[in-house]
């Protein structure tokens, strides 16, 4: 069965420091795999995605991810975090045989710290 | 102009009560979503629909009926609402049902009273 997990429910960084935030994931195929981030009260907007091209994949607002196969990660990195960062993020994984249907992981709350 | 919009965007009800929600996008896109985000932030996907077709249906109660007039809406309406059922309803859509990016609606947050 194809799942995420994310190691951290929540990850505190102060303003200008680098945020790491961790996905592992399980799955039979080749994944499909996503990150997206939550505002407070507002919908997801799409971060980054990997589909089997380049292993390190640049998203939008400076973020980016890295696809390790060996050791089943995808995890979120940016290399200084903003204060708009502050958001809850979800690694999402894409069943290619189930239409497309979005497994989504726990989420990690990001606070930034002044 | 919104890709994918939802209305209402807030919902108070009793419980009993029957209740829907709209779901439009203006991106072209030929399948749309349903998803529900728990108190603790975990989504899970209801419903899926592929040119106006049911393709994904999880094990959702038979109080959720969603319905698609046309490929750029998908309702959903709920009959006799429980308190369980308060959440964030989140409508999205992609190009196709394939492993590609969905694009999300700034959800419906419904609570049941």
């Amino acid at each position: 069965a194809q799942s995420v997990t994310q190691l951290d429910s929540h990850v505190s960084v102060s303003e200008g420091t680098p945020v790491l935030l961790r996905c592992n994931y399980s799955s039979s195929y080749s994944p499909s795999l996503f990150w997206y981030v939550q505002h407070p009260n507002k919908g997801l907007q799409l971060l980054l995605k990997y589909t089997s091209a380049a292993t390190l994949v640049k998203g939008i607002n400076g973020f980016e991810a890295e696809f390790k196969k060996s050791e089943t990660s995808f995890h979120l990195t940016k290399p200084s975090a903003h204060m708009s960062d502050a958001a809850e993020y979800f690694c999402v994984v894409s069943l290619y045989n189930q239409g497309g249907k979005l497994i989504f992981g726990q989420g990690t709350e990001l606070s930034v710290k002044p | 102009d919104t890709a994918v919009s939802q209305t209402p965007k807030y919902l108070v009800t009793q419980m009993g009560n029957d209740k829907s929600i709209k779901c439009e996008q203006n991106l072209g896109h030929d399948t749309m979503y349903w998803y529900k985000q728990d108190s603790k932030k975990f989504l899970k996907i209801m419903f899926s629909y592929n040119n106006k077709e049911l393709i994904i249906n999880e094990t959702v109660p038979n109080r959720f009926s969603p319905k698609s007039p046309d490929k750029a809406h998908l309702n959903l309406h709920i009959n006799s609402l429980e308190l369980g059922d308060s959440a964030v309803y989140f409508c999205a859509s992609s190009p196709s049902g394939g492993p590609v990016s969905q694009y999300f609606g700034p959800g419906t947050r419904l609570l049941v009273l």
